[in-house]
């Protein structure tokens, strides 16, 4: 079973779109996270669900809209989609609560490639 | 604020050489540490944590140890293999348990 999923794998589409990216993770954890890296590996935190609350919304363009419908699901919409926005996401969970040691899963990531 | 910082690459080792990347962490309180592995075209994987200092993490021959005194949690393989290149980031967990910092990450390739 997978822990953390992610839909689409690879998502092509054309400047202005509007796109979503699903993530799913059946591991009963608290917390989810969207993360973005870019060509150099760069891990940026974008957002973070606590119970369906949003705990953590870095400054990111308001154009990237996360919704949690239940704390096993966290989706990503990006509206009229620009060239910088190619990358790969990731969504994230974990158990979360206020302690420090438990690690953080990871989906296998979605390839954004805005033409 | 809390950060983490690591040791820029790529890094290019031969096959059995011996492996150090540094890391060194900002943090107030009494973080977890973390190394995370991402094999080409994959998601972030757990390698190994501590979550106290002096603890030693370890998984397949990585070893790291949380040196408070230091502030560094650097990571050490005695041989690598070539299905070890991969790009290993660095993390730290605050008390929260809710925000990770994460390492810029570096790039190892191991030639045979």
């Amino acid at each position: 079973d997978t822990a953390v999923s992610q839909t689409p794998k690879y998502l092509v589409t054309q400047m202005g779109n509007d796109k979503s990216i699903k993530c799913e993770q059946n591991l009963g954890h608290d917390t989810m996270y969207w993360y973005k890296q870019d060509s150099k590996k760069f891990l940026k935190i974008m957002f973070s669900y606590n119970n369906k609350e949003l705990i953590i919304n870095e400054t990111v363009p308001n154009r990237f809209s996360p919704k949690s419908p239940d704390k096993a699901h966290l989706n990503l919409h990006i509206n009229s989609l620009e060239l910088g926005d190619s990358a790969v996401y990731f969504c994230a969970s974990t158990t979360g609560g206020w302690v420090s040691y438990n690690e953080q899963f990871f989906g296998p990531g979605t390839r954004l490639t805005v033409l | 604020g809390d950060s983490v910082t690591q040791m820029e690459g790529p890094v290019t080792l031969s096959e059995e050489a011996f492996l150090t990347i540094n890391c060194t962490y900002t943090a107030t309180g009494y973080p977890s540490l973390f190394w995370y592995v991402q094999y080409p075209g994959e998601g972030l994987q757990l390698l190994l944590k501590a979550t106290k200092a002096d603890d030693k993490g370890s998984n397949k021959g990585f070893e790291a140890t949380y040196r408070k005194e230091t502030t560094s949690f650097h990571l050490e393989k005695g041989s690598v293999q070539v299905s070890d290149s991969a790009v290993y980031f660095c993390a730290l967990s605050a008390n929260t348990g809710n925000q990770f910092y994460f390492g810029t990450g570096t790039s190892l390739t191991v030639i045979p």
